[in-house]
């Protein structure tokens, strides 16, 4: 498995400009989230999907979009990219039941984005 | 969900064991604690749940005080790869999402 993904690694953006980040997940997990991580800060979650169809928003939601059209993939849009959005962003997605395990969320590994 | 409080920094010498405390006096009944741990802006990493029991696994062991105001988690053999930002978080089981405080940095020295 490869777990959960992410792409792009890096990305700088201009104020205004718009860009999709990039998740998916193989273990076929139903529970999908998005964090944000800013400098010497916590995560902070931005939006969650429980399963296909189904998205719910968290802490920061302002400023970002989400979709989940399969249970592999995870999107997060960036409408109009503004310099308080620079930050770490990690997705993340684990089970909804079943198993001795079923609360470990596992993370990607991350997309840089920076904007001017 | 309960608040935590850790201390922001700990060291420990490579090979001893680190013990990393977190305080949840607020903790209800049906809540969990959870330990996460970030190497060097990587994603965070699961490491051990409890309820109120003790908890070990091959990562490290959870040591949950009974009333369950705080608990402590051990790593055994601290090693240099060991050193991240470790974070105490408690939750309802199934909850929606984890709140991340600002954790612990443990550095573990050769």
């Amino acid at each position: 498995n490869a777990g959960v993904t992410q792409t792009p690694k890096f990305q700088v953006l201009k104020t205004g400009q718009s860009m999709t980040l990039q998740c998916a997940q193989d273990m076929n997990h139903e529970y999908m989230s998005w964090y944000r991580q800013d400098p010497g800060m916590g995560l902070r979650l931005i939006h969650y999907s429980v399963g296909a169809g189904i998205t719910d928003q968290g802490e920061v939601p302002n400023g970002y979009n989400v979709s989940r059209s399969t249970t592999e993939d995870f999107p997060l849009r960036l409408l109009s990219a503004a310099p308080s959005q620079t930050s770490v962003y990690f997705c993340a997605s684990r089970r909804t039941s079943g198993g001795p395990f079923y609360n470990e969320q596992f993370f990607g590994p991350g997309t840089r984005l920076t904007v001017l | 969900d309960a608040k935590t409080t850790q201390p922001p920094s700990m060291d420990c010498a490579e090979g001893r064991a680190a013990n990393l405390p977190c305080n949840h006096s607020t903790i209800s009944g049906n809540e969990y604690v959870y330990w996460y741990r970030q190497i060097h802006s990587q994603g965070p990493q699961y490491i051990i749940h409890g309820l109120k029991n003790n908890e070990t696994n091959e990562m490290a062991s959870l040591i949950i005080t009974e009333d369950r105001k705080s608990s402590t988690l051990i790593l055994p053999h601290a090693t240099l790869r060991d050193t991240a930002v470790y974070y105490c978080i408690v939750r309802v089981q199934g909850a929606q999402k984890l709140v991340f405080g600002q954790g612990t940095r443990l550095t573990i020295n050769p």
